[in-house]
């Protein structure tokens, strides 16, 4: 079963534009993380949050993190046609101290148009 | 290596033929995981290992799939008496540690197709 649950569920802007996608999900988590996949191609890795840090930046990437509220955001400042994939949530479940499984919400599809 | 690795990159195979599929992780990386993801979805659970131990299998979602990890580096999944559902990418993925501020790197995946 997804824990983590994006919103929106697809999104189409123009170039230099920034977008913003939303996770939330429903238990307690020790960190969240933010993944990118292009079409064809693996996940990739783009920002670690972790659950006593509320703001955290990589380049145009801003991830921000609410407990209270069990949510995230990632916002992407001018953003760029390369930018097009899909966006994914992931938090930390069934952890233990040789493993952790990664719970994934279904994703944001990002179209970014020139 | 570079990177973590997968083969092949896709299969094709027949309903009620058995498949393995291959992961080679990030040499230095004690932990591995794999993952199982329909098209549309985000990547599901399905096992882990540390070094070769497999502390959770509980996401495999029946006895036909199975993992190993022999030595402790490359590990293969396998599925045996492939049915449709099974169709699928599936994603193998290695941190340093079990620790869950280490971050997961993912491979390119195998795409298994079941006819």
């Amino acid at each position: 079963s997804q824990q983590g649950e994006e919103d929106p569920q697809a999104l189409s802007i123009q170039e230099g534009e920034n977008a913003t996608m939303n996770c939330s999900y429903k238990t307690s988590i020790n960190n969240l993380q933010w993944y990118r996949q292009n079409s064809g191609r693996g996940l990739v890795h783009l920002i670690l949050i972790r659950s006593n840090e509320r703001e955290k930046h990589s380049g145009r990437l801003r991830v921000t993190l609410d407990t209270s509220k069990k949510s995230s955001s990632l916002l992407i400042t001018a953003s760029r046609a390369a930018d097009t994939a899909s966006y994914f949530c992931a938090t930390d479940g069934r952890h233990s101290n040789s493993g952790y499984a990664l719970n994934f919400g279904k994703g944001t599809s990002l179209l970014v148009t020139p | 290596g570079a990177g973590v690795s997968q083969s092949p990159r896709y299969k094709v195979t027949k309903r009620g033929q058995d498949v393995t599929l291959r992961c080679d992780p990030i040499s230095s990386h004690a932990t591995l995981y794999w993952y199982q993801q329909a098209l549309g979805q985000g990547p599901e659970f399905l096992t882990y290992f540390n070094y070769e131990a497999q502390p959770d299998k509980s996401g495999l979602p029946s006895d036909r799939f199975s993992a190993e990890r022999p030595e402790g580096s490359i590990s293969t999944l396998t599925i045996q008496r492939t049915e449709q559902r099974d169709s699928a990418m599936y994603r193998c993925a290695s941190s340093s540690t079990g620790n869950s501020y280490n971050e997961q790197f993912f491979g390119p995946g195998t795409r298994l197709t079941v006819l």
